[in-house]
């Protein structure tokens, strides 16, 4: 299921670099999402999309900037990595109904910083 | 605050026994409401869902789930588990007044012996 396609797979990187988690959907979903999963503490949201021009904070978005250059893309960056940022991150979309419509998750990217 | 609980972090069955994953919530409005599995190494899939009606819903694989609005519940049950059952669970919510916003349990972990 390619639908929705995140890059990299897999990824580790150094305190203090900067870091782009990229997210493309084949879904035609105007909704768009971020979040990461830790052991123990599920998934939590650090930023969502309606649409191109609309960009929202989750429950925890400090550290966290994103971009939607455009329908099908929407990418997160980490501007300075730290070690606590160290999670599995998942894109997810979902059609105009938002929470009416389940939503669609990527692959994720495991992100490790050290 | 807004919350998912499900109780039981791991869970450990036999194949053919039967299951019941806990998922309670804090919200006192309308809601959805979603199951999610995650099997190893993968995205999260939806299960089953609940927007209204009948409140014993049905979902893929033979998994069913029911909404006891008097207890903010909607526990997860399959009569006979497989092997392949084994897996991570995520309730998740929605509340009618955010439509944006999808809220996560902590996820249960499944463990099915053969």
């Amino acid at each position: 299921d390619a639908d929705v396609t995140q890059t990299p797979r897999n990824r580790i990187t150094k305190t203090g670099k900067r870091i782009m988690l990229e997210c493309s959907q084949t879904k035609g979903h105007d909704r768009m999402y971020w979040y990461r999963q830790d052991p123990g503490l599920g998934l939590r949201l650090i930023y969502y999309s309606f649409d191109v021009k609309d960009i929202n904070k989750g429950e925890i978005s400090d550290g966290y900037s994103v971009s939607r250059q455009a329908q099908a893309k929407f990418s997160l960056s980490l501007e300075s990595a730290i070690p606590n940022q160290t999670a599995l991150y998942f894109c997810a979309t979902s059609d105009l109904t938002g929470g009416y419509s389940p939503l669609h998750f990527g692959n994720g990217t495991r992100l490790t910083v050290t | 605050a807004q919350s998912v609980s499900q109780h039981n972090h791991h869970v450990i069955l036999s194949e053919a026994a039967s299951l019941e994953l806990g998922c309670n919530y804090s919200y006192g409005g309308t809601v959805n409401l979603f199951w999610y599995v995650q099997y190893p190494g993968q995205h999260l899939q939806l299960l089953l869902k609940y927007f209204s009606g009948d409140p014993l819903v049905k979902g893929i694989k033979g998994f069913e789930a029911e909404f006891i609005k008097s207890k903010f519940s909607f526990n997860l049950r399959k009569p006979s588990v497989q092997w392949s059952d084994t897996a991570e669970y995520f309730c998740a919510v929605n509340p009618y007044s955010s439509a944006s916003k999808i809220i996560f349990g902590s996820g249960t972990r499944l463990s099915i012996r053969p």
